[in-house]
């Protein structure tokens, strides 16, 4: 199994600002993906995260609104762009190993926009 | 998209078996299927995966259709921590290129 560990585990922030999400495994993992999980809602992925280029995003989710980075194996960012209400969720990060099937996720980042 | 349905919500009784059902009518040959379970204010774990045969593990089993379009997650003898909310998925992609899509989700309630 893999720990992933995300920080901040929660936040309140400003109509307006940005907030990055950081994404740490505690060993190698071959994908790495994000999803967003709206207030008694089931999780929406947002775009999986490769490592050295450009993330895929999901239809609904552009790079201007959640940047992603994955310099290598082990960690990612996600960044709420401008944020506004809507944004208020639950954001998670999860990764796989290639012969390894499951989804390992981490606790999530609880982020609140006044 | 991958998608697949599955009841709102489901009860069990403490000690007794659970099988919570799901629809997956549009999985293709390679797609498999996953469940995963989330307890309140932590992140989806996982619980078990297969392709065409039954599976069996330490948490539950897992049967799957002949025809692959549906499946059900069978929990032998429920208890209280087992209350969470289960997640069917269809996991869709060659490797490297994986999708793992949610559908709704089953929330269980487990009286005592």
């Amino acid at each position: 199994s893999a720990v992933i560990s995300q920080k901040p585990s929660r936040d309140i922030c400003q109509r307006g600002t940005s907030l990055t999400i950081q994404c740490q495994v505690d060993s190698q993992v071959t994908m790495m993906f994000w999803y967003r999980q709206q207030p008694g809602q089931s999780l929406t992925l947002i775009a999986t995260a490769n490592q050295g280029s450009e993330a895929t995003y999901e239809s609904g989710f552009v790079i201007d609104k959640f940047p992603i980075s994955r310099p290598n194996l082990t960690f990612s960012t996600l960044t709420v762009s401008n944020m506004s209400p809507e944004d208020s969720s639950i954001y998670l990060c999860s990764g796989n190993r290639g012969t390894n099937e499951k989804l390992f996720f981490g606790s999530g980042t609880q982020l609140s926009v006044l | 998209d991958a998608k697949t349905t599955q009841p709102n919500s489901m009860e069990s009784n403490e000690e007794e078996p659970v099988h919570l059902p799901c629809n997956h009518s549009t999985i293709s040959g390679t797609d498999y299927i996953h469940w995963y379970r989330q307890l309140p204010s932590q992140g989806p774990e996982y619980v078990i995966h297969g392709l065409t045969s039954n599976v069996n593990n330490r948490m539950a089993s897992l049967a799957i259709a002949e025809d692959r379009k549906s499946s059900t997650l069978i929990l032998h003898r429920a208890t209280l921590r087992d209350a969470a909310v289960y997640y069917c998925i269809l996991r869709r992609g060659a490797s490297g290129t994986y999708k793992y899509i949610f559908g709704t989700g089953t929330r269980l309630k487990v009286l005592a």
